[in-house]
């Protein structure tokens, strides 16, 4: 059964304050997603990563696969308020034809005024 | 931007009946898939549809559920007798390729009583 850790799974911090989530697997997976998740809702996209190594921004998120493709790791600079929000991590497996995702458990991030 | 739509909102019901969870994915979109979240615990996959059929499904989608495209825009999940451990939120999700993301519906919320 592939699994996807993801760590912290709560985080209160500091507006202005630097944080790093991380989401790791013994397995490799074909490409990652990141979701943010508010209350009530369905999960957003922010980010597909594909290629080992590869990272990508999003204005202060910066979000990179690990060179093996099994790890990923999410760091937001100088947190805002509404950075406030459960943040999951999610993988397609390689080989799968369909895409099915398999999620971690998320992290629940806080960030106070 | 175009959304994937889920309906109702929240269903309660009688276990033992049976529910038809309603999903109209996003217009293009080719590949559909059910995943669900039990309170506290993370998103699972639940089955993958593509070019009318099934392309692939967990164990938890046992004989109990059912899914069908009914039509060119519905996509519905069946559970039939229901459970007091199908209480749970039940998210539709849609994409294009298979090279692109999966985007999520808001959720149907499914209570047992």
């Amino acid at each position: 059964t592939q699994l996807l850790e993801q760590s912290p799974q709560f985080l209160s911090i500091q507006e202005g304050e630097n944080l790093t989530v991380y989401c790791n697997s013994s397995s490799v997976f074909s490409s990652l997603q990141w979701y943010r998740q508010e209350p009530g809702e369905g999960p957003v996209l922010l980010v597909t990563v594909v290629t080992g190594g590869e990272v990508k921004k999003l204005k202060r998120l910066t979000f990179q696969f690990g060179d093996a493709r099994k790890d990923s790791s999410l760091h937001i600079t100088a947190a805002q308020t509404g950075d406030t929000g459960l943040y999951l991590c999610a993988g397609a497996r390689y080989g799968g034809s369909q895409g099915n995702l398999i999620f971690g458990k998320g992290t629940k991030l806080s960030v106070k005024p | 931007e175009p959304e994937v739509t889920q309906t109702p909102s929240h269903q309660v019901t009688q276990m033992g009946q049976e529910v038809i969870l309603r999903c109209v994915p996003i217009s293009n979109h080719l590949y559909f898939y059910w995943y669900r979240q039990i309170l506290g615990q993370k998103v699972e996959f639940l089955v993958s549809f593509y070019n009318n059929e099934i392309s692939e499904k967990s164990e938890i989608f046992d004989d109990q559920f059912s899914v069908e495209r009914p039509d060119g825009s519905n996509f519905t999940l069946k559970i039939r007798s229901t459970k007091l451990e199908d209480s749970a939120m039940y998210f539709c999700a849609s994409r294009e390729r298979a090279s692109q993301p999966q985007h999520f519906g808001d959720g149907t919320r499914l209570s047992i009583l």
